[in-house]
């Protein structure tokens, strides 16, 4: 069974880092690509992030891609997501996701706040 | 910046059909844009629907279907039932880069 974990998510304040974790089980990891999305409270999802199954291709959402930086470990079974110079308005909910996407974690809460 | 526009929100009697609509800045939604389709009931995490314009995910029943109509993707509910109200997204591919549309909310009433 597909089982994905989001961690890492807390509050922290304009302009620090996180790094968020998304432990994955029930498949065989290194074969799939993985996402990352979000949703800020009350608002629609929004994609953020995605890296390819070997690590070698990645894309990101204009609004992120000079802040956050997608990595896996296939030896981990566990994709990353470095986010750098927070600010108020990354306060969201952090889905990880796997493939098309078809399986998604519960998401991990991240508020960014003085 | 590619904008991908879907209705705010629609509503439809149980039983009934109704068709949700996604469109993309850039020009028609294509089968290159492997459309995909999630519901999300609020406090959830979003479900996958479809992908690849039409492609049923496991386990989802055959009243959701998806199509490409009139230069947009589009999702299909037949016999609508009260648990299908939800918050509907679509998501196009951009050579690498996806993008969500705003989402449609589905009222059953």
């Amino acid at each position: 069974q597909v089982h994905l974990v989001e961690s890492g998510g807390g509050v922290v304040q304009p302009g620090r880092s996180l790094r968020l974790s998304c432990a994955a089980s029930g498949f065989s990891f290194s074969y799939f690509m993985m996402h990352w999305v979000r949703q800020a409270p009350g608002k629609g999802l929004e994609w953020m992030a995605v890296i390819s199954n070997d690590g070698r291709s990645i894309y990101y959402a204009d609004s992120v891609k000079d802040r956050f930086t997608i990595s896996r470990d296939n030896a981990k079974n566990t994709v990353y997501l470095q986010m750098n110079s927070l600010r108020t308005e990354d306060t969201a909910l952090y889905y990880c996701a796997r493939d098309n996407p078809d399986y998604w974690g519960p998401g991990t809460l991240v508020t960014v706040s003085s | 910046q590619t904008v991908v526009t879907q209705e705010p929100s629609l509503t439809v009697s149980p039983g009934g059909t109704v068709t949700l609509t996604c469109a993309s800045s850039t020009g028609p939604v294509t089968s290159d844009n492997y459309p995909n389709w999630f519901q999300q009931i609020p406090g959830q995490r979003p479900r996958a629907l479809i992908y690849s314009t039409s492609s049923r995910q496991t386990g989802i029943p055959a009243r959701f279907s998806g199509s490409l109509l009139g230069g947009k993707a589009a999702l299909t509910l037949s016999a609508v039932q009260p648990e299908d109200e939800a918050d509907y997204y679509c998501l196009l591919f951009y050579g690498g880069v996806r993008v969500f549309g705003g989402g449609t909310k589905l009222t059953v009433l």
